[in-house]
């Protein structure tokens, strides 16, 4: 069964609005978590890491200011797209690693934005 | 992480082996080879990963070069729900706040 979910699956939404993304590990804990953002027909692009109980950071070119990360506990984290448009309409994905050494990273169904 | 280098497509008959080679020459001594697949509009999943001896699991069988520098991830018996991108990846294990970094992959088509 899924060990990552995220929520909602999909979100329309105006531009100009803002949207927050869940992404959930069940049943383990997760002080490290990834944001990746893929756009048709491309590979997933890393946007950022997520740290419980600190600052996340983010990769080269994605504004923090735009995309919001909190990791509120270590089994969620959630990203907030502020003042959506349509370029900001993607497939986001979260991922936690799991296992005895972490070595393994599971990830969640994704989220499809698309902003009108 | 090393840099990977896989076929950009591929296709396979139903209920053949799919094949699914990549190099990765610059691999360091200290780094896994990591296998995952993502199915259209889904999250990547988990398929496999090694360091040096080759690895089965229910999915898949991952056999590794003696030099290291290259592997190959084996589907027995491909179905069509095989067709997936699939992603090869080293890095070091254990690194758990480091992300995956994903190359284009290798788009794998699987008919009847």
């Amino acid at each position: 069964g899924a060990v990552v979910s995220q929520h909602p699956s999909w979100v329309i939404c105006k531009s100009g609005t803002s949207v927050k993304i869940e992404c959930r590990s069940l049943d383990f804990q997760a002080t490290t978590m990834f944001w990746y953002r893929q756009f048709p027909k491309q590979s997933l692009m890393l946007m950022a890491t997520s740290n419980e109980g600190s600052k996340a950071t983010y990769e080269q070119g994605v504004e923090k200011d735009k995309f919001l990360i909190n990791h509120a506990s270590l089994t969620l984290s959630t990203l907030t797209v502020t003042s959506a448009h349509p370029e900001d309409s993607s497939f986001y994905i979260c991922s936690a690693p799991r296992g005895s050494l972490q070595e393994t990273q599971y990830f969640g169904p994704g989220t499809r934005l698309l902003v009108l | 992480d090393a840099k990977t280098t896989q076929p950009p497509s591929m296709d396979c008959a139903e209920g053949r082996a799919a094949n699914l080679p990549c190099n990765h020459s610059t691999i360091s001594g200290n780094e896994y080879v990591y296998w995952y697949r993502q199915i259209h509009s889904q999250g990547p999943q988990y398929i496999i990963h090694g360091l040096k001896n080759n690895e089965t699991n229910e999915m898949a069988s991952l056999i590794i070069t003696e030099d290291r520098k290259s592997s190959t991830l084996i589907l027995p018996h491909a179905t069509l729900r095989d067709t997936a991108v699939y992603y090869c990846i080293v890095r070091v294990a254990g690194q758990a706040g480091t992300a995956l970094i994903f190359g284009k992959g290798t788009t794998l088509s699987v008919s009847s």
